[in-house]
This record gives C-alpha cells, structure tokens and sequence, in this order.
C-alpha cells in the first residue's frame, strides 16, 4: 500500500523562492525521513525527524511534522538551481527496518 | 559520511540472459540490504530485505526465482536479474543501514542501476 503521498507531485519556481513540498502517510510511525534524488541517480539523506519532534531544520531545510495530521511539510528556503531534483518523504510505519517512500515531488528551481 | 557503491551503473542486455548487480558498503558493515526498483518518475518500490548469511525476504509480488538476491558478506549484496526480459528494464538501487544504527539511523543509498533488457 502507498504509505507516503506527496504533494505537489511537481513544483517550479525562481531561484531565491522558497519550495514548500508536503507529504502525508497512513499508518502510525516512529519518524519520517526526507530523502533527495537527483535524476538516474541514487538518493541522498536529507533529514530524519522522530514522532516526537514537531519541527527540524538542517541548513536551509526546515521539516514539520504533524503527527495528529500524519503530515510532514518540507520547506526550502532561498532555493538555488542546485537544489531542482526530486525529493521524497520516507516512513518506516510498516516496521523499522523498512522504509516505504513516497511518490516524490519534481522540484524545478530556474536561474 | 557512509558510502554505499553499486555496480555496475547501466548495463544493457539481450533478453534471456540474466544480470548481476553489486551493492557494497564502503566504510560500515550492513547485516541487512534492501533493493528497491523504480520506474521512470515513479517511487521507490521495495522489492526485497537481503539478509546477511540468510534467505532473502521479498515483498509482495516479487518473483524470488526471477530477483536472486545474496548477502554473502556483511558488506556486499548481490541482486540476480534472470532470464532478463523488456518488461524488467527499469533502474535499481540498494540501501544499507549501519549495523551499528537502531530504527532512527537513515539508510545510505548507492547510486542505481539502470538497466536495459533489448
């Protein structure tokens, strides 16, 4: 079963905008990762956040969890053209040792 | 950071032959591997759980006679494409957690495969 949904599935904005992506899951968990890939490439860790962390930042990422909502919100901030790939949402409701990722979103950033 | 390396990175092959896929952690030991395959522009499907000196767990759906996966060393992972047709070409990537981590370590990742049946 699909357990994470992000949204949008795409999203293309200007350089120096900020990129907001959404994921929501189904099932309870114990934390929710964000993972970046670039295109025919393997993916790259970006941020774990636990159930009981409700917010998180690394560098110009700021994650939000919202586990009332089984939501997490992925905001990146003063976007650069480096930044366009996809980014996908990662939870481990259906045992620890396994993740079940999500449908991702394409980020565009244009120069 | 840890490193995951995966080879070979695309392979191109004639349908019926069968296609061998490296997945190795660099710098840590990895009891347990997962490969997953994704579609262009789709998600990540698990496919299976490479267990070190066990049998594989694959998930729903996944042919075990057709995915051979072995994990003959704390560091290494083999996923077997056999008798390789069109309809497996696609791009596959393994993951490895630190045998050291608990369930709130991430999983590195190698860089893909992609693999193409003619």
């Amino acid at each position: 079963s699909q357990q994470g949904e992000e949204d949008p599935q795409a999203l293309s904005i200007q350089e120096g905008e900020n990129a907001t992506m959404n994921c929501s899951y189904k099932t309870s968990i114990n934390n929710l990762q964000w993972y970046r890939q670039n295109s025919g490439r393997g993916l790259v860790h970006l941020i774990l956040i636990r159930s009981n962390e409700r917010e998180k930042h690394s560098g110009r990422l700021r994650v939000t969890l919202d586990t009332s909502k089984k939501s997490s919100s992925s905001l990146i901030t003063a976007s650069r053209a480096a930044d366009t790939a996809s980014y996908f949402c990662a939870t481990d409701g259906e045992g620890w040792d396994k993740l079940t990722f999500g449908k991702g979103t394409l980020l565009t950033v244009n120069p | 950071g840890a490193v995951v390396s995966q080879h070979p990175s695309r392979v191109i092959c004639k349908s019926g032959t069968s296609v061998k896929i490296e997945c190795r952690s660099l710098d840590f030991q990895a009891t347990t591997m997962f490969w997953y395959r994704q579609f262009p522009k789709q998600s990540l499907m698990l496919m299976a759980t490479s267990n070190e000196g066990s049998k594989a767990t694959y998930e729903q759906g996944v042919e075990k006679d057709k995915f051979l996966i072995n994990h003959a060393s704390l560091t290494l992972s083999t996923l077997t494409v056999t008798s390789a047709h069109p309809e497996d070409s696609s791009f596959y990537i393994c993951s490895a957690r630190d045998i050291t981590g608990g369930p709130n370590e991430k999983l590195f990742f190698g860089s893909g495969t992609q693999l193409s049946v003619l």
